[in-house]
């Protein structure tokens, strides 16, 4: 089963940009399909979007559409999560998720979650 | 987009009772397109069921799923202390991959 492990928290300033890393171990890369879920305070899980590393392609929900990039670097088999102008709504724990698949589905492995302020 | 909705939002019990959780989609969930996890406080997510009735590696027979169409069950037989925490359910047929609001398990 792959390992996932994330970048440490941040803080930002609203505007601003932040950079969340995952780094995948334990499998061959692109054979999993990443998703990025997060979970503000007090609040439950949302999906956001999820990569097929195998082909670099992502799809991301509606909201964060413009905002989100996700993104594969097969030479560090990690992946990336940007999210721009930043508002205090995305205060959150971004986690990272894998999949059996090679495309996101249903997540069985997850990084330890990356704390978010705004 | 499907949206997903928990009842209850608060089911109290005692360790040992059964807990019945229920998921219902807006729409039907193609192949029964179902996951549903556990999350305890400052914990990532565990996968329990997928598939709506498939347990995932590891998972005790304590904890089943059932459910088509537009409606899904999750029941855990038994609870033990560990076993309270929110749980939530997610479809995962279309994007976005939509989960529930979330069911939390307490102590009576």
């Amino acid at each position: 089963q792959v390992q996932l492990v994330q970048s440490g928290a941040e803080v930002k300033k609203p505007g601003s940009s932040v950079k969340v890393s995952c780094k995948t171990s334990g499998g061959i890369f692109g054979s999993n399909g990443i998703s990025w879920v997060r979970q503000a305070p007090g609040q439950g899980l949302e999906w956001m979007g999820g990569i097929t590393a195998v082909f670099n392609t992502a799809k991301y929900a509606q909201k964060f559409q413009g905002r989100l990039t996700i993104t594969a670097d097969k030479s560090t088999t990690t992946i990336f999560m940007e999210l721009r102008s930043l508002r205090s709504e995305d205060t959150a724990v971004y986690y990272c998720a894998a999949s059996g698949t090679y495309y996101p589905s249903y997540s069985d492995s997850w990084g330890q979650g990356t704390p978010v302020a705004v | 987009e499907s949206v997903l909705t928990q009842s209850p939002g608060t089911l109290s019990l005692s360790p040992g009772e059964r807990a019945t959780l229920s998921c219902r989609a807006s729409q039907s969930v193609s192949s029964n397109s179902i996951a549903w996890y556990q999350h305890k406080s400052g914990q990532a997510p565990r996968l329990l069921i997928y598939g709506a009735s498939s347990r995932a590696t590891g998972i005790p027979d304590k904890f089943s799923g059932s459910g088509s169409g537009t409606d899904y069950t999750l029941t855990i037989s038994g609870l033990a202390p560990e076993d309270f925490a929110v749980y939530y359910c997610q479809q995962y047929a279309n994007s976005p991959f939509t989960f529930g609001g979330g069911t939390k398990v307490e102590i009576k």
